[in-house]
């Protein structure tokens, strides 16, 4: 049973057009995550949520945001995609922050 | 398109050997740490984890073994089979609270039958 699902799990979008990823859990964990991987490389945490808390890395480029509108439920928004933003976009869950976090495969992003 | 990653540590063994995959963490503090299995496309999943007051812990096929003293953690498999194959992470956290996983460059395993 899908546990961490995410959609679509292939996203194309034009270079500064707006796009949004979303990520749904079946866990009611506390804590949903977004990372961002590119090829060869390990996950880059990009935020992440503590229920309705917002914790934004430092290094997270402005032109991300996200929204969590209930436990089950996140997205992730890219203001406008450039191509250094063709990646994989991973989101993740845990019970507590310090507990295992949990993936959905993945959404790939494909910016022209 | 996505920038060019840098070339993964790959570890070569042949089906129904063993295999060791080593990591090295950065935080002495780190209490908790879990290794992940990323095949190609997928996201991470979660193969096995140790807490720190422990120094070995064995699962189905695999066993993580901790050694805090220098800071290393390695995965063992098994008998290893061509489905094992793919990129596997090491990660870490320390403590409770604002802390959250901290991830290694990871190691691509390569199985032949």
């Amino acid at each position: 049973d899908a546990m961490v699902i995410q959609n679509p799990r292939y996203q194309v979008t034009q270079f500064g057009k707006p796009v949004t990823l979303s990520c749904s859990q079946t866990l009611n964990h506390n804590v949903m995550y977004w990372y961002q991987q590119k090829s060869s490389q390990a996950p880059k945490l990009l935020f992440h949520y503590y229920d309705k808390d917002f914790n934004n890395e430092a290094d997270t480029p402005d032109n991300f945001q996200s929204r969590r509108p209930n436990t089950s439920f996140c997205f992730l928004d890219i203001r406008s995609p450039g191509l250094g933003d063709a990646a994989m976009y991973l989101c993740a869950t845990s019970r507590e922050r310090e507990d295992t976090q949990y993936f959905g495969p993945g959404t790939r992003l494909t910016v022209l | 398109g996505e920038s060019v990653g840098l070339h993964l540590p790959t570890l070569s063994v042949q089906e129904g050997d063993n295999s060791i995959i080593n990591c090295a963490y950065s935080n002495s503090a780190s209490d908790y740490f879990i290794w992940y299995k990323q095949e190609s496309g997928k996201g991470p999943q979660f193969i096995i984890d140790i807490r720190s007051n422990m120094d070995k812990r064995q699962g189905q096929r695999v066993t993580v073994l901790l050694n805090k003293t220098v800071k290393h953690l390695s995965l063992q498999i098994a008998a290893t089979q061509p489905g094992d194959s793919a990129v596997y992470f090491c990660a870490e956290n320390w403590g409770s609270g604002y802390s959250t996983l901290t991830f290694g460059k990871g190691t691509m395993l390569l199985v032949s039958p």
